[in-house]
């Protein structure tokens, strides 16, 4: 089946640090990406979407210079969370929509816990 | 909109037992329509989808049930397994692939 990787799985950094978190996905090839970020106990909130080859499209209220978003290739997105501040502290999910037409779905990735102290 | 909240309501349910999970949607124009389970610390995993011409959909022990009239969208999952204890979302597709997620349930599975 699809599967979607993250990396690292749980990150602490130090206020005013950024912090790189990479998607990639294992057996397909995506296009289109998207992050996700989950506060406790609430729902996904969508961040942006991350296109190959161009720039990311941000959701209302993102920050796009502070969450940086790089799709350099068909199976690998980055998200830099930059001059990182505790209330950045996290659950961050990105999902992959495989290429394929009459593929629908999107997969999602295992998430990253990030911490800032 | 998205959906926050403080509190995740919760669904006891006795093992053995169907669990029925409801989602109320808010884009009319909204033409497909997932289910996932989250466990803790995990990402979203798919259970169920169903487009919006089709009203009912069966899995594995799974059905979707889609009232596009009242907006309306429902899980139900048959002899519950304590395996199934997690959270639950809805998702809608708003169009451009973008999905907007419901505010989740919770499902507690007593043995």
């Amino acid at each position: 089946g699809a599967v979607v990787s993250q990396h690292p799985s749980w990150v602490i950094c130090k206020s005013g640090t950024s912090v790189k978190i990479e998607c990639r996905s294992l057996d397909f090839q995506a296009t289109t990406m998207f992050w996700y970020r989950q506060f406790p106990k609430q729902s996904l909130m969508l961040m942006a979407t991350s296109n190959e080859g161009s720039k990311a499209t941000y959701e209302q209220g993102v920050e796009k210079d502070k969450f940086l978003i790089n799709h350099a290739s068909l199976t690998l997105s980055t998200l830099t969370v930059t001059s990182a501040h505790p209330e950045d502290s996290s659950f961050y999910i990105c999902s992959a929509r495989d290429n394929r037409e009459g593929i629908y779905e999107q997969y999602f990735g295992p998430g990253t816990r990030l911490t800032v102290t | 909109g998205e959906s926050v909240g403080l509190h995740l309501p919760t669904l006891s349910v006795q093992e053995g037992d169907n669990s029925i999970i409801n989602c109320a949607y808010s884009n009319s124009a909204s033409d497909y329509f997932i289910w996932y389970k989250q466990e803790s610390g995990k990402g979203p995993q798919f259970i169920i989808d169903i487009r919006s011409n089709m009203d009912k959909r069966q899995g594995q022990r799974v059905t979707v049930l889609l009232n596009k009239t009242v907006k309306h969208l429902s899980l139900q999952i048959a002899a519950t397994q304590p395996g199934d204890s997690a959270v639950y979302f809805c998702a809608e597709n708003r169009g451009g692939n973008k999905l907007t997620f419901g505010g989740g349930t919770r499902v507690l599975v007593k043995p």
